[in-house]
């Protein structure tokens, strides 16, 4: 089965502990994303990477830290600066897809997610 | 200025009518249109895409997209209980290859 995978489903943090999240997909895709999400407030952009051995960072990058030295994975590192780091993350993978008339697009999946609580 | 607007809800619908749920984008170079479905707890799940403007039926779901008023909305007919969930709306511009959310409208369906 292709696919976006994310370890673990639940992770608890203790203070001051850096955490690392786990994203691993078979989809063949050359983007991938982390986004964190909190209630009420939509997705936002942590870190993406367009493709192996790059990334950028996105509007919340501080505090975290990603690698990408293969195609199939980004793990995210939640470090000790990150002070408010209980939120639900998710990854995804995009795919340039070529439509009607050549038009160019993406399709963004996700994974299922990992809940990081702070203790 | 948020990138892409929502209308938080709630909204309600009885089972079997028509929820319309809308969105509207700031970046005129945003080419492509996005709708999710997202459950409580549960991560986003891709249900409809578009790119040129007009509609673009799937089943019972129908995105409309018009680019000179910069709004995209969703039309889900014959609406089940199973459809409550929270709808994101996606915008994405290919320079640079990011997608923009909104923040959801969250869709109760009232049997």
């Amino acid at each position: 089965d292709g696919g976006i995978t994310q370890s673990p489903k639940y992770l608890f943090r203790k203070e001051g502990q850096n955490v690392t999240l786990s994203c691993e997909q078979n989809l063949n895709h050359d983007a991938m994303y982390w986004y964190r999400q909190d209630p009420g407030q939509g997705l936002r952009l942590i870190y993406y990477s367009q493709i192996v051995n790059d990334f950028q960072k996105g509007d919340i990058a501080e505090g975290y830290s990603v690698s990408r030295e293969k195609k199939e994975s980004f793990p995210l590192t939640v470090t000790s600066a990150q002070k408010n780091p209980t939120a639900f993350y998710l990854c995804a993978s995009s795919r340039e897809t070529r439509g009607r008339a050549r038009w160019i697009y993406n399709e963004q999946f996700f994974g299922p997610g990992t809940r990081l609580t702070v203790l | 200025q948020k990138e892409v607007e929502q209308n938080s809800g709630p909204l309600s619908v009885p089972e079997g009518a028509i929820a319309s749920l809308n969105c509207t984008y700031s970046d005129r170079g945003s080419q492509s249109f996005f709708w999710y479905r997202q459950y409580s707890g549960k991560s986003p799940e891709l249900i409809m895409f578009i790119y040129s403007n007009g509609d673009k039926e799937d089943g019972r779901f129908t995105a409309q997209l018009n680019k000179a008023s910069q709004y995209v909305s969703l039309l889900i007919r014959d609406s089940q209980p199973s459809d409550s969930a929270t709808y994101l709306c996606a915008v994405n511009i290919l320079t640079g290859n990011q997608f923009y959310f909104g923040t959801g409208t969250s869709l109760t369906v009232i049997p």
